[in-house]
């Protein structure tokens, strides 16, 4: 089954300690993409990755980091987590040439730092 | 600076009513518009509107580009309580790697 999947799905932390989250996706896209979702803001991108050791920012990427060592896999990297990281995470993927086209989402990652 | 803004917020409505969100955007060389609906999780595929293909439908469901006036609204007819959910809608650009997303519409379907 076609499907991109994120580990953990609940996580709660407290401030400063690190914490990764994986996300995997096994149909061989290009394009990876991790966003967060917060009441009243929609979707917003924090990192984005075109292939393999191609990344770039998004649009809130402070406080985060990614990296792409395999294509299928781009984990989402809090060296050190704070309060306002709390929020609903995604990481979706889609084929390089159809970005502006249907991206599939993973199932979530709500993440809690206190 | 890109920007998509979808209205309204927040909708109540009782079963077997018409519904009608609407989508609005400001974003520089659009390539494409597209829907989604968000239930407990992650967002579903619903539609992908271009300026070659400004209208589709699926079921109960239905959507329209308006190119001239930058907005797309989502029409879904006699709802039902498994309509209930996030709708979102995001506005991709020629050559940009990312999608543009709203706020969102949250839709609840009273039975």
């Amino acid at each position: 089954e076609a499907q991109v999947t994120q580990n953990p799905r609940y996580l709660i932390t407290v401030t400063g300690k690190k914490l990764t989250v994986t996300c995997s996706q096994n149909m061989n896209h290009e394009y990876m993409s991790w966003y967060r979702q917060d009441p009243g803001l929609g979707l917003r991108q924090i990192y984005y990755s075109m292939n393999v050791e191609v990344t770039d920012k998004g649009d809130v990427p402070e406080g985060y980091k990614v990296s792409r060592k395999e294509k299928r896999n781009f984990p989402l990297i809090l060296e050190s987590p704070s309060p306002n990281q709390t929020s609903l995470y995604f990481c979706a993927s889609s084929l390089a040439g159809r970005v502006s086209y249907e991206q599939y989402f993973g199932p979530g990652t709500r993440l809690t730092v206190t | 600076e890109d920007k998509v803004v979808q209205s309204p917020l927040s909708l109540v409505v009782h079963e077997g009513d018409t519904v009608t969100l609407n989508c609005s955007y400001e974003v520089t060389n659009f390539r494409s518009l597209l829907w989604y609906k968000q239930e407990k999780k992650a967002p579903t595929f619903l539609f992908m509107l271009t300026s070659s293909g400004i209208e589709k439908k699926s079921g109960r469901l239905s959507s329209i580009l308006d190119k001239k006036e930058l907005s797309s609204i989502l029409n879904i007819t006699a709802t039902q309580t498994g309509d209930s959910a996030i709708y979102l809608c995001a506005v991709g650009r020629q050559g940009a790697q990312k999608l543009v997303f709203g706020q969102g519409t949250r839709l609840t379907i009273n039975p």
